[in-house]
């Protein structure tokens, strides 16, 4: 198992829909996650951190961790054809070095 | 707003041939990194630096690559001889501090990213 995995997708959902993206991870990495939005062509940039069991809230973004079943998920809420994007899921290993997954593309159609 | 410089933004170049790809971090940043994201994938770290010294490079290709931040500020990314499967975008990222490293999180110590620089060997 890789230390952090993602669907590849396409994630495809209407606007104004809620978009779950779900990231799960290995005992090789640490209990601190983070989400990359990634536009084509361009570089990634936090729009998420977490790093405590439970829910995270900021504006549209919800992160939600979830130790016991070993997952990570970005809800987006009010989905905007502008969040159409590849979200990336990272976490560090146990020499803390930052481990991405490869990444979920969400479209959201207009 | 304070930005990760890099250049250059696109280069192609022909097998065997080498190529430099160069960062200069936010100011005052200690900890830079290059990444290598392949299409397709998530970036992988290629190697990190805690001022002008390497705390991972395991990565790092050392048969063709190789990395410096002499001075603890810029740094440069470099292959020789580049070889076909190395077509890739290059990120080049800095954050303040050790803290982020040693796993200590705060909100101020993320990592920025550059706008990396896209590598096309033919």
């Amino acid at each position: 198992q890789k230390e952090v995995e993602q669907n590849s997708g396409p994630l495809s959902v209407p606007e104004g829909a809620i978009a779950s993206l779900n990231c799960t991870y290995s005992d090789r990495v640490s209990q601190s996650f983070f989400w990359y939005r990634q536009y084509s062509g361009k570089s990634p940039e936090l729009i998420m951190s977490i790093y405590s069991n439970g829910d995270k809230e900021d504006g549209r973004f919800t992160a939600q961790l979830n130790k016991a079943s070993q997952y990570v998920s970005l809800l987006i809420r009010d989905s905007q054809p502008s969040d159409s994007a590849t979200y990336l899921c990272a976490s560090k290993d146990s020499s803390y070095k930052l481990i991405f997954g490869s990444g979920t593309r969400l479209l959201v159609r207009p | 707003e304070a930005e990760v410089a890099q250049s250059p933004r696109y280069k192609i170049t022909e097998k065997s041939q080498a190529v430099a790809f160069w960062c200069d971090p936010i100011s005052g940043h200690a900890t830079l990194y290059w990444y290598r994201q392949i299409l397709g994938q998530g970036p992988e770290l290629l190697v990190q630096f805690q001022d002008e010294s390497v705390v991972d490079d395991s990565q790092l290709p050392k048969d063709r690559f190789s990395a410096e931040r002499l001075k603890g500020v810029d740094s440069t990314l470099k292959i020789q001889p580049a070889e076909l499967g190395d077509s890739a975008m290059y990120l080049c990222a800095s954050s303040p501090g050790l803290s982020f490293w040693t796993g200590d999180f705060s909100g101020a110590n993320v990592l920025t990213f550059g706008a990396g620089s896209r590598l096309t060997v033919l």
